[in-house]
């Protein structure tokens, strides 16, 4: 199926560090959604973006939907070890319910 | 919590056999979502259903299927089950125009 192009697929930084990571997509988007993903547990919502240059923050996470409408990114500042993680971003098209997924992120912090 | 409930958290099964997901959404809402995923495949959706009527299909195999009953809640049927069925199966709800869908924790599913 569809799917985003999302990268980087993992990071390993160290505390204190900020950290970036991006979607594209070749298809248009009327939402961009960015998920983070624990160990056995469902995605959890982070942020939610529904216009073009719309930028939304999220206590340390900032996200932004791209002019294009077909890409986003989203930066953690000053990570902590808590923000270990699998991070997905998803967008949905105009029209349509459900969501396509990126592959992830996932995020290793050093303390 | 996402308000989202998902059963059995775990499922073992062996090949052949059929299963049956369960899921009850967030209070109030009217959608409910499956969706897949795997080590490669990443999330994909599946099926999305709204009061109880199909919306929208995604890549779900002939041998699945789902319902919505009339409390909302829904059931995702996986028959014939095969080793490569193996993986999360979640289900996430929603309500309103913009769409926000809230997942639940998921149901592992191993084909043995």
């Amino acid at each position: 199926g569809q799917q985003l192009n999302q990268s980087p697929q993992s990071m390993f930084i160290q505390e204190g560090e900020d950290v970036s990571m991006n979607c594209t997509s070749s298809s248009i988007f009327n939402t961009w959604l960015w998920y983070k993903q624990d160990p056995g547990e469902g995605p959890v919502l982070l942020i939610a973006l529904y216009k073009a240059g719309e930028l939304t923050s999220n206590g340390r996470l900032t996200a932004q939907f791209g002019i294009t409408r077909k890409d986003s990114f989203l930066n953690i500042s000053a990570s902590i070890p808590s923000d270990v993680g699998i991070y997905f971003c998803a967008g949905q098209g105009e029209g349509q319910g459900n969501l396509i997924f990126g592959k992830g992120t996932k995020l290793s912090v050093k303390p | 919590d996402s308000g989202v409930t998902q059963t059995p958290k775990h499922l073992i099964t062996a090949t052949g056999q059929r299963v049956t997901l369960r899921c009850s959404p967030r209070s109030g809402d009217l959608s409910v979502y499956w969706y897949q995923q795997s080590l490669d495949q990443g999330l994909q959706f599946l099926i999305q259903y709204y009061n109880g009527e199909e919306r929208a299909k995604g890549n779900i195999l002939e041998r699945f299927s789902a319902q919505q009953f009339p409390d909302l809640h829904s059931e995702l049927n996986l028959s014939s089950l095969e080793l490569g069925d193996s993986a999360l199966y979640f289900c996430a709800s929603s309500v309103g125009y913009k769409n926000i869908q809230y997942f639940g924790a998921g149901t592992r599913l191993s084909v043995l």
